[in-house]
């Protein structure tokens, strides 16, 4: 069975700092998605990470998969007020199911 | 384009009555899923439909029932409302399986 763990689950962060919220899972898989939710809303999809060393970029975010670590990472860049959700990752487990992470929830404080 | 549509948006239930949550999606999309997210949990599958005339079960399917008629359409039924189906349920779809899912915007469902 799939398991899937983010850290922290929740950030508080000054504006203009850097950090990095991980996603862990216990088994093979090379389909990872990170998802923004404010309060309150749907879910958005920040990226699709497709394989093996895979990165993405949109503005102060970036992601990246490691697959043989089953590891993702969020990358968040000099931080603004803004960037303030809760972010999900969610893996491809097998049968073309996502199994989501508890969610990290950001705040970004000026 | 419309998206993903839920409806309805908000709905308080007393234990024992039923209702159907309706998902609507106008992107031709083959996949569609029925979530719900409560606080702490993130997002867990109840259940979900690879086509039009087919349903399977996710991780937490029991006390629900799903039907896809239409290719557009997914519907969630609770028969019998218990307080633990309190929670916020989202609708999802994706072309394929392998595809990122897109989001509608919830339904908040209270069971007293």
């Amino acid at each position: 069975e799939l398991k899937v763990e983010q850290n922290p689950l929740f950030l508080s962060m000054q504006e203009g700092k850097n950090y990095t919220i991980y996603c862990n899972y216990s088994t093979t898989s090379d389909r990872l998605y990170w998802y923004r939710q404010d309060p309150g809303k749907s879910l958005e999809s920040l990226f699709v990470l497709l394989s093996n060393g895979a990165v993405k970029q949109e503005g102060r975010l970036m992601a990246s998969l490691d697959t043989k670590a089953r590891l993702s990472t969020l990358h968040i860049t000099a931080a603004v007020h803004d960037l303030s959700a809760t972010y999900f990752c969610a893996v491809m487990e097998y049968g073309n199911k996502l199994v989501f992470g508890a969610g990290t929830i950001l705040r970004v404080k000026s | 384009n419309a998206g993903v549509t839920q409806t309805p948006k908000f709905r308080v239930l007393k234990t024992g009555q039923s209702m159907t949550l309706l998902c609507a999606q106008d992107m031709n999309h083959e996949y569609m899923y029925w979530y719900r997210q409560d606080p702490g949990m993130g997002l867990r599958l109840i259940h979900y439909s690879v086509g039009e005339g087919t349903t399977a079960k996710g991780e937490v399917p029991d006390g629900y029932n799903v039907s896809r008629l239409k290719k557009q359409n997914f519907l969630l039924g609770l028969e019998s409302a218990a307080p633990s189906q309190t929670s916020v349920y989202f609708c999802a779809s994706s072309r394929t399986g392998l595809y990122e899912q897109f989001f509608g915007p919830g339904t908040r469902l209270t069971v007293l």
